[in-house]
């Protein structure tokens, strides 16, 4: 069935170093593809989405590009902050009128001064 | 902004109760969902809706049951409530088009004693 594999947290890292998530995503058809980021204490919100293949998504120093070939969707960012610290969710929806959204297992990111 | 709003932060409920979980959005929104998201297995589909009075079960719809008599409304139901439902709880809702973003409430967290 759909479904969406992220690497296994948690990570830590220092500020200013690079971050990549990994995403792979098996699907029906070509869905839309985004990541979710969850603050403590708080619930989801978008953080960047790409809907067809190739469309790179970015917002606030993060980018993602939808690779169809790899059915992957990697988030990165050149230099983490401690704010960036949250849980990111790999995400889809399917080509349906109803845009179920199938999550990833998240991956939990501390930055550390 | 959009506006999802969940009736309560935290609750405390006794095994056996019956549980009512609220959810309202304002944005006019078509489809409406609900996720319990729990360590170590991210966020799963209890129930969706696409229409007022239509329902759709997700992955784990045991134990519970919807209702959605209005647009803006989404209720989740634990019919006799247990510890395994002990949680946190999410409702989203998203405009019925391909591709289009879910919009988050803040969460519930449920504690069944």
């Amino acid at each position: 069935g759909d479904s969406v594999t992220q690497m296994e947290g948690p990570v830590t890292l220092s500020e200013e170093a690079f971050l990549t998530i990994n995403c792979t995503y098996t699907a029906t058809g070509y869905p839309s593809l985004f990541w979710y980021v969850q603050y403590p204490g708080e619930g989801l919100q978008l953080l960047l989405k790409a809907t067809k293949a190739d469309d790179k998504g970015s917002n606030k120093g993060f980018e993602a590009t939808y690779r169809k070939e790899t059915t992957s969707f990697h988030l990165e960012k050149g230099s983490v902050q401690v704010s960036d610290s949250a849980v990111y969710f790999c995400a889809l929806t399917l080509k349906t009128s109803y845009d179920k959204v199938i999550f990833g297992p998240g991956t939990s990111l501390s930055v550390i001064p | 902004d959009v506006k999802v709003t969940q009736s309560s932060r935290y609750l405390v409920k006794r095994t056996g109760e019956k549980v009512f979980l609220e959810c309202v959005q304002d944005m006019d929104h078509e489809n409406m969902f609900w996720y319990r998201q729990d360590p170590g297995l991210g966020l799963r589909l209890i129930y969706f809706s696409y229409d007022v009075k239509m329902k759709e079960k997700g992955d784990i719809p045991e134990g519970y049951s919807v209702s959605r008599e209005k647009k803006e409304r989404f209720s989740l139901i634990l019919e006799s409530a247990s510890t395994n439902q002990t949680s946190m709880y999410l409702c989203a809702s998203s405009f019925g088009a391909i591709g289009r973003d879910a919009f988050f409430g803040q969460g519930t967290r449920l504690t069944v004693v």
